[in-house]
């Protein structure tokens, strides 16, 4: 089982639309969460972090939820320019065990 | 600032060849990384550095080497490259902490045939 798990998608939406990503970890002890974004051929930004109160950034709410060890992701009214693989981020103890997912992949459509 | 740079950006090797890659950051940071990004298998950590002359492996060392002789600069260093080297390669750089942002370079694509 890999350690941090996405749907790979891809999912295809229409602008406008609202979509939500989930993501599980394995691993109790994990600490800190992120949700980071990748468009194609380009390397990883951060687009937010997951806190337990979970937070909210515009048009994109992150939510963690420790007891069922799942992190979520939702985008209302999609743009085309959110088109991008959005990758899952899990952290340990220690800081340097950071575990990323193999990510979902979004396509908005006009 | 540039941010976080990396050379080359594209290379292509035969097998048995070696080569370095070279990361620089210019944003002080004490932690830096490097990745490997596979299709459907996500970023996983081959080294990372805590600070200047400090290194340690991650998840996929073998088969690679790095060293931090400069703050500013992490090397990854493949002595002998292998078909199952064939990746693209990202350095990161972060300050210390447990919800620190990692910043990315734009990667370099390697090909080994």
């Amino acid at each position: 089982r890999k350690e941090v798990e996405q749907d790979p998608g891809p999912f295809n939406v229409p602008e406008g639309a609202t979509v939500a990503f989930n993501c599980t970890y394995s691993n109790s002890a994990s600490q800190s969460f992120f949700w980071y974004r990748q468009d194609c051929r380009k390397e990883p930004k951060l687009l937010m972090s997951v806190y337990s109160s979970g937070n909210e950034d515009g048009r994109f709410t992150a939510q963690l939820n420790r007891a069922s060890q799942y992190i979520s992701l939702l985008i209302r009214d999609s743009k085309l320019s959110d088109s991008a693989t959005y990758l899952c981020v899990v952290k340990g103890t220690g800081g340097f065990k950071t575990i990323f997912g193999a990510g979902t992949r979004l396509f908005v459509k006009a | 600032n540039a941010g976080v740079t990396q050379t080359p950006k594209f290379r292509v090797l035969k097998t048995g060849q070696s080569m370095t890659l070279l990361c620089a950051q210019d944003m002080n940071h004490e932690y830096m990384y490097w990745y490997r990004q596979d299709p459907g298998m996500g970023l996983r950590l081959i080294h990372y550095s805590v600070g200047e002359g400090t290194t340690a492996k991650g998840e996929v060392p073998d088969g690679y080497n790095v060293s931090r002789l400069k703050k500013q600069n992490f090397l990854l260093g493949l002595e002998s490259a292998a078909p199952s080297q064939t990746s693209v390669y990202f350095c990161a750089s972060s300050t210390p902490g447990g919800w620190e942002t990692q910043y990315f370079g734009p990667g370099t694509r390697l090909l080994v045939l």
